[in-house]
């Protein structure tokens, strides 16, 4: 079946725009996740889906970044007013629930230039 | 506090070597999961087996091998009989839920390079 899908590969922005990312879970995955992997901190967690449930954003690195969830399904990642450390590759990741192994997704390439 | 300490940043083998790359973890769950990943040139992370913290049975799929140790707080990933193929970085996790988030605490990776 179709894997984890995210949109797009890659994004050019300049400093202080706003850009949006797309991930496409796994049908009838029900937990999704939002994983951040740059050279310097490696891979971080950053945001977590399970069903209905309200999200544990705890690893947001900071008030710019947001994300949602429409329909227990497709997720979108924010991230407002970008900075040069923003640049990184965010990978999605879906689960069919609590403790299941994860399945990421290709990942989108941001660069913030 | 959970983490994962892969102390092995490089490795590099000629084909047909074995290989064991190595993975320390600490948390204070005594409910976890360890999980191993490969990310390849292409970019996408690969799962490749997850254990949980109450089942230290080693685990063998084909070329591939975990061995998971309590007492050490190890869990260590052998290749036997590597390919050019098994190149890439090879990321060990730890998953120890609190409250209801599963995310995962990733290692560094271990760049894995096998020569023809």
């Amino acid at each position: 079946g179709a894997g984890v899908s995210q949109s797009p590969s890659n994004k050019v922005t300049e400093k202080g725009k706003d850009v949006e990312l797309r991930c496409d879970p796994i049908s009838g995955h029900t937990a999704l996740y939002w994983y951040r992997q740059s050279l310097g901190q490696g891979l971080e967690f950053l945001i977590y889906f399970q069903g209905n449930s309200a999200p544990d954003k705890s690893g947001l690195p900071s008030d710019r970044f947001s994300a949602e969830r429409t329909g227990g399904s497709v997720s979108t990642l924010t991230i407002q007013r970008t900075q040069q450390e923003d640049s990184a590759v965010y990978l999605c990741a879906s689960s069919l629930g609590f403790l299941r192994g994860q399945y990421f997704g290709p990942g989108t390439r941001l660069t913030v230039t | 506090a959970q983490k994962v300490t892969q102390a092995q940043t490089e490795i590099s083998v000629v084909e047909k070597e074995d290989v064991t790359l190595d993975c320390v973890y600490e948390t204070r769950d005594t409910t976890y999961y360890l999980f191993w990943y490969k990310q390849p040139p292409s970019g996408e992370l690969v799962f490749l087996i997850r254990r949980n913290s109450f089942d230290e049975q080693n685990e063998i799929s084909g070329r591939y091998s975990w061995n998971f140790q309590k007492s050490t707080s190890s869990f260590n990933f052998t290749i036997t009989a590597s390919q050019v193929v098994d190149s890439a970085v090879y990321f060990c996790a730890l998953s120890a839920p609190t409250g209801a988030n599963s995310k995962l605490t990733f290692g560094k990776g271990i760049t894995l390079s096998v020569r023809p």
